[in-house]
């Protein structure tokens, strides 16, 4: 695999359902982020991870639970979910923290019930 | 507020033939980066090109250029040879140095004609 991969692809889940999301990069990067795309919204960014260390916390709920046990590794936790948390959501990475440019996964499209 | 404008929400072309994608941006920082990503279908964000602000000079990238105007806030795309494969929805963005937010604006969607 190259590149920055992403999985499950597709997840349908209900309100009460816990499920990860996983990324991993594969270009020996130090910076992880999570985005969600919504229809008709920029992309937003939710989390920041350098170094395996949580940098920013886009004022996400706390049904999103993110997690970065290394630096090539990013999951995010989901529970309890709103139908409007039904998004792609797109990890990235990127060298350097700051000002770099990022590389993305093809993302999972989320659909919650 | 650090914000970025498309526009044009679709735009379509002819194969072969040049297409511009219109960009403006506002920060008041003088320091940033600035990017053009394609999503095609598949979903994927893909790295068009780059440019830095401090760079008088416009990126190219094979058939792909900018035309990148500080003083305006403007950072246009020019597609020059349409191809079927260039069809996606089109984002501009920027970051600006020392901070790890990449500001997206809303995409325009590029339609190629055979």
């Amino acid at each position: 695999e190259t590149g920055v991969t992403q999985t499950p692809r597709h997840l349908v889940m209900g309100m009460t359902n816990k499920k990860s999301l996983k990324c991993e990069q594969h270009l020996g990067h130090n910076a992880m982020y999570w985005y969600k795309q919504s229809a008709k919204k920029p992309l937003e960014l939710m989390f920041v991870y350098n170094f395996k260390e949580q940098t920013e916390n886009n004022s996400v709920p706390s049904r999103f639970s993110p997690e970065c046990p290394n630096s090539s590794h990013l999951f995010l936790h989901l529970h309890t979910l709103q139908p409007e948390d039904s998004a792609l959501y797109l990890c990235a990475s990127s060298q350097e923290w700051s000002a770099d440019t990022q590389y993305f996964g093809p993302g999972t499209r989320l659909t919650v019930l | 507020a650090q914000t970025v404008t498309q526009s044009q929400p679709e735009m379509s072309v002819q194969e072969a033939e040049t297409v511009t994608l219109s960009c403006t941006y506002d920060t008041s920082e003088s320091d940033y980066y600035l990017f053009w990503y394609k999503q095609p279908p598949s979903r994927q964000m893909i790295l068009v090109i780059r440019q830095e602000a401090y760079k008088q000079q416009n990126a190219t990238e094979n058939r792909f250029s900018v035309n990148f105007q500080k003083a305006a806030k403007s950072f246009s795309l020019k597609i020059s040879d349409s191809q079927l494969g260039d069809a996606a929805m089109y984002f501009c963005a920027f970051i600006i140095q020392g901070a790890q937010k990449l500001v997206f604006g809303q995409g325009t969607r590029l339609t190629i004609n055979p």
